[in-house]
């Protein structure tokens, strides 16, 4: 059963860093590209970042790019986001996310989210 | 980026009728060299993440009841409810992943009238 459960998450103050972390058991994590999406009452949902299964390949919003790093370990079926100058606009639930087996940004399956707060 | 407008904003609708959410892209998602549409729709219930409904605009993901449908091509997209059910209370979602970024729209919240 496809699983993704991350951790991670929390108070932050602005300029803070934070690293969040999904757990992916249940599927040949290494096949599929994972994204990171978050969601805040103002923004809606937002795509954040996206890593192919070998790494090569990674993308990110424009609003994130610089302070944000996306990667993974494959061996221990896990996806990482290291978020650094984090801002208030950052505050949101954020979402692990598997893409379809065609390699197209769409999300077949997510996790439960963590809730990430920057506030002084 | 593809901006992702949906409409109308909520909508409620008896039990058993139709329920019917547009979704407009900025610019076309259909890739002319397989022609598919790079568009998807998903349901989120409250305290819940989004669940993957349909994608290439027309293709239900497996375990979804066949009273979800979509359809359209190119810039303009509907999704259909034939029968709404109590369980369909949701918020509705569209996405493009035509470009990068993937974008979503603003939502549709559909209630039981």
């Amino acid at each position: 059963e496809v699983q993704l459960v991350e951790s991670g998450g929390g108070l932050v103050k602005p300029g803070g860093s934070l690293r969040l972390s999904c757990a992916a058991p249940g599927f040949t994590f290494s096949s599929y590209t994972m994204n990171w999406v978050r969601q805040s009452p103002g923004k809606g949902l937002e795509w954040v970042s996206s890593i192919s299964g070998s790494s090569k390949y990674i993308h990110f919003v424009d609003s994130v790019k610089g302070r944000f790093t996306i990667s993974r370990d494959n061996a221990k079926n896990s996806l990482y986001l290291e978020m650094n100058s984090l801002r208030a606009e950052d505050t949101a639930v954020y979402y692990c996310a598997r893409s379809d087996s065609s390699g197209s940004l769409f999300f077949d399956f997510w996790g439960q989210g963590t809730l990430v707060t920057v506030s002084s | 980026d593809i901006v992702m407008t949906q409409s109308p904003d909520s909508l409620a609708v008896s039990l058993g009728e139709r329920a019917t959410i547009n979704c407009n892209s900025s610019r076309s998602v259909l890739y002319d060299s397989n022609n598919k549409n790079y568009l998807a729709w998903y349901q989120q219930k409250p305290g819940q993440p989004p669940k993957l409904l349909i994608y290439w605009a027309s293709t239900r993901e497996s375990g979804v009841p066949d009273r979800f449908s979509g359809s359209g091509s190119g810039t303009d997209f509907t999704l259909t409810i034939s029968s709404l059910q109590a369980e369909d209370v949701a918020v509705y979602f569209c996405q493009q992943c035509f470009s990068t970024p993937p974008t979503f729209g603003g939502g549709t919240k559909v209630e039981i009238k």
